[in-house]
């Protein structure tokens, strides 16, 4: 089982929809939880990162930690078509100087105009 | 602000040919540098890590080597490609929680 799960999709939705993106983790010690997007040919971009459980906002991008589900989730309000992108979830220990990430294979999301 | 740089951008390469891969950061001192390959529709696969000058952590057994020659300077390596090398390798540099990256090089071994 890896670490991290995450459903590649693709996922498909019309413009102005909420869209809902989820990985699900093993390791109990993850304590920081990042999501990034990344488009086509290009390098991934950090949108969020949460500390522990809770959510946190940005704009029409909402980022939420259930560590006794071992759940986290981003949420997309009014997407848009240039929402359109891979994204990937990210999350590390507190502990060591290397601040590896292990990371999700990404969730492939089209946003249709 | 942080600026990290990688090049070439885009690589084709023989099979048994040389490979050098050059990332550099600004506008931070002692990061810690990381080289990720990244194959088609796949994920992230962590090749190596570097916590500072000439100290070099391997994850993965393969064709590759990396070093770190300066502070802000990363570069990944291969003496003889193979066609299983083909990817998108991207270079990142931590923050205090989280990782930025690079536009990336995308090599083709032909």
């Amino acid at each position: 089982q890896k670490e991290v799960e995450q459903d590649p999709g693709p996922l498909s939705v019309p413009e102005g929809a909420i869209v809902s993106l989820n990985c699900t983790y093993s390791n109990s010690a993850f304590q920081y939880f990042m999501w990034y997007r990344q488009y086509s040919r290009k390098g991934p971009e950090l949108l969020m990162y949460t500390y522990s459980s809770g959510n946190k906002e940005d704009g029409r991008f909402t980022a939420q930690v259930d560590k006794s589900s071992k759940y986290i989730s981003l949420f997309i309000r009014d997407s848009q078509p240039s929402d359109s992108a891979t994204y990937l979830c990210a999350m590390r220990r507190n502990d060591g100087n290397n601040r590896k990430l292990i990371w999700g294979l990404g969730t492939s999301l089209a946003v249709n105009p | 602000s942080q600026t990290i740089h990688q090049w070439p951008a885009t690589l084709v390469q023989p099979v048994g040919s040389p490979l050098s891969l050059e990332c550099t950061v600004e506008g931070t001192s002692n990061p810690n540098l990381y080289w990720y390959r990244q194959a088609a529709g796949r994920g992230l696969q962590l090749l190596f890590y570097s916590v500072g000058i000439g100290q070099i952590s391997s994850e993965v057994p393969q064709n590759l080597s990396a070093s770190r020659p300066q502070d802000r300077q990363f570069i990944l390596s291969s003496k003889k490609l193979l066609l299983s090398d083909s990817g998108f390798y991207l270079c990142a540099w931590s923050g205090r929680y989280e990782q930025y990256f690079g536009p990336g090089t995308r090599l083709t071994v032909t």
